[in-house]
């Protein structure tokens, strides 16, 4: 079926440690990609995206590129800060009768610690 | 551009109750999303709109829930006869014409 699977939180870094959060897909055809980052007591704000495979999606520092060989679509960044602490959202869109509805993995909590 | 506003941001009612959210799009957006959302868990899809036209709804929306969308703008989700179990966040989306969809702050809600 169609689903997104990402590696399960919470994840505990050091400020200015490097950030790996895994995503991976399945899906026919060719979704686009995206990761949501979710502050505490806030909504889903989207992080950045990715439309076609070795497209590379960035924002804030944060990167993910689309790897269509392995389906796949980590989070990165270098050098992570306190404020990054929030829930991360691999999601992809699927277009279904003209729709683009996104399927969402379970989330990863990030906690930047000093 | 002032963002996708929900509201209310919380409600609590009790079981058997009927609850009624609502959703003000970005005003260009023709394209409206519901999604729920339970702790620890992403959100997941529950219907869409293109214009007033509902053209797709998940088979968690059961029929005790119903959304609308009248005149294409604003967009209403109410759900009657509230159990447990409805307990989450609602959260509704809109969407450009580049895919992107943008979300709401939500509404919690909570069934006693």
């Amino acid at each position: 079926g169609n689903s997104v699977t990402q590696m399960e939180g919470p994840v505990t870094l050091s400020e200015e440690a490097f950030l790996t959060i895994n995503c991976t897909y399945t899906a026919t055809g060719y979704p686009s990609l995206f990761w949501y980052v979710q502050y505490p007591g806030e909504g889903l704000q989207l992080l950045l995206k990715a439309t076609k495979a070795d497209d590379k999606g960035s924002n804030k520092g944060f990167e993910a590129t689309y790897r269509k060989e392995t389906t796949s679509f980590h989070l990165e960044k270098g050098s992570v800060q306190v404020s990054d602490s929030a829930v991360y959202f691999c999601a992809r869109g699927l277009l279904t009768g003209g729709g683009n509805k996104l399927t969402f993995g379970t989330g990863t909590q990030l906690k930047v610690e000093l | 551009d002032t963002g996708v506003s929900q509201d209310p941001r919380h409600k609590i009612t009790k079981r058997g109750q009927n609850v009624t959210f609502r959703c003000d799009p970005i005003s260009e957006h023709n394209r409206l999303y519901w999604y729920r959302q339970t702790l620890g868990q992403g959100p997941e899809f529950l219907t869409y709109f293109q214009n007033e036209a509902q053209l797709e709804k998940s088979r968690l929306l059961s029929d005790r829930f119903s959304a609308e969308r009248p005149k294409g703008s604003f967009s209403t989700l109410e759900i009657q006869r509230t159990e447990q179990g409805d307990s989450a966040m609602y959260l509704c989306a809109s969407r450009n014409i580049q895919e992107t969809q943008y979300f709401g702050p939500g509404t919690r809600l909570l069934v006693l």
